[in-house]
């Protein structure tokens, strides 16, 4: 089955203590990218890659780290996580220029993160 | 002015009523357009992509208007299993980001 699959799904954790959530997709998707969701803001970039070895800051990058050694995975750290940082996160991926469904992007189920 | 504006509900419809929501965007340069729609607490899922011809998925219609920046979701005989947020969403003309701009979501709630 074709997925994008995160974990943890849900992590409580305490403020300064580094975490790595994983994202990996089985779809053979050049471009991977994080997104964080919160009220009254709805969905922001964080970072986003364009094939392995290649990743760029989206619109909230500060606080966070990405690296894609792999086509398949794309993870998530923070190196120090903050309160401010409690949110809900989503993985997503989407197919290689070119392809019909380019811009299309496909969602894992979300990584609920409360920093305490 | 946000760069893409939704009405945030909730719209309180009844069983098979017919709803509409509209959706402005900032960018006239913007590319490609899409609905998604997200369940509570869920990940967005692709509802429909947009065309500038209008298109139709069943009970839905999308439909573009660039002279007027907007783009529209028409469901028809709409379902319970239709209460959802409806997320606009546009893709920026932003180089080699793929980099979706989402609107914050229209809520829809169909009671029976």
């Amino acid at each position: 089955e074709a997925q994008v699959t995160q974990n943890p799904r849900y992590l409580i954790t305490v403020t300064g203590k580094k975490l790595t959530v994983t994202c990996s997709q089985n779809m053979n998707h050049e471009y991977m990218s994080w997104y964080r969701q919160d009220p009254g803001l709805g969905l922001r970039q964080i970072y986003y890659s364009m094939n392995v070895e290649v990743t760029d800051k989206g619109d909230v990058p500060e606080g966070y780290k990405v690296s894609r050694k792999e086509k398949r995975n794309f993870p998530l750290i923070l190196e120090s996580p903050s309160p401010n940082q409690t949110s809900l996160y989503f993985c997503a991926s989407s197919p290689r220029p070119g392809q019909l469904a380019k811009n299309i992007q496909y969602f894992g189920a979300g990584t609920r993160l409360s920093v305490l | 002015r946000k760069e893409v504006e939704q009405d945030p509900g909730p719209f309180n419809v009844p069983e098979g009523a017919t709803v509409a929501f509209n959706c402005t965007y900032s960018n006239s340069a913007s590319q490609s357009f899409f609905w998604y729609r997200q369940d509570c607490r869920k990940e967005p899922k692709l509802l429909m992509s947009v065309y500038s011809s209008g298109n139709e998925d069943g009970r839905f219609t999308a439909q573009l208007n660039r002279a007027s920046q907007y783009i529209s979701l028409l469901i028809r005989d709409s379902k319970l299993s239709d209460s959802a947020t409806y997320l606009c969403v546009v893709k920026a003309n932003a180089g080699n980001n793929r980099k979706l701009i989402w609107g914050l979501g229209t809520s829809l709630a169909v009671n029976p």
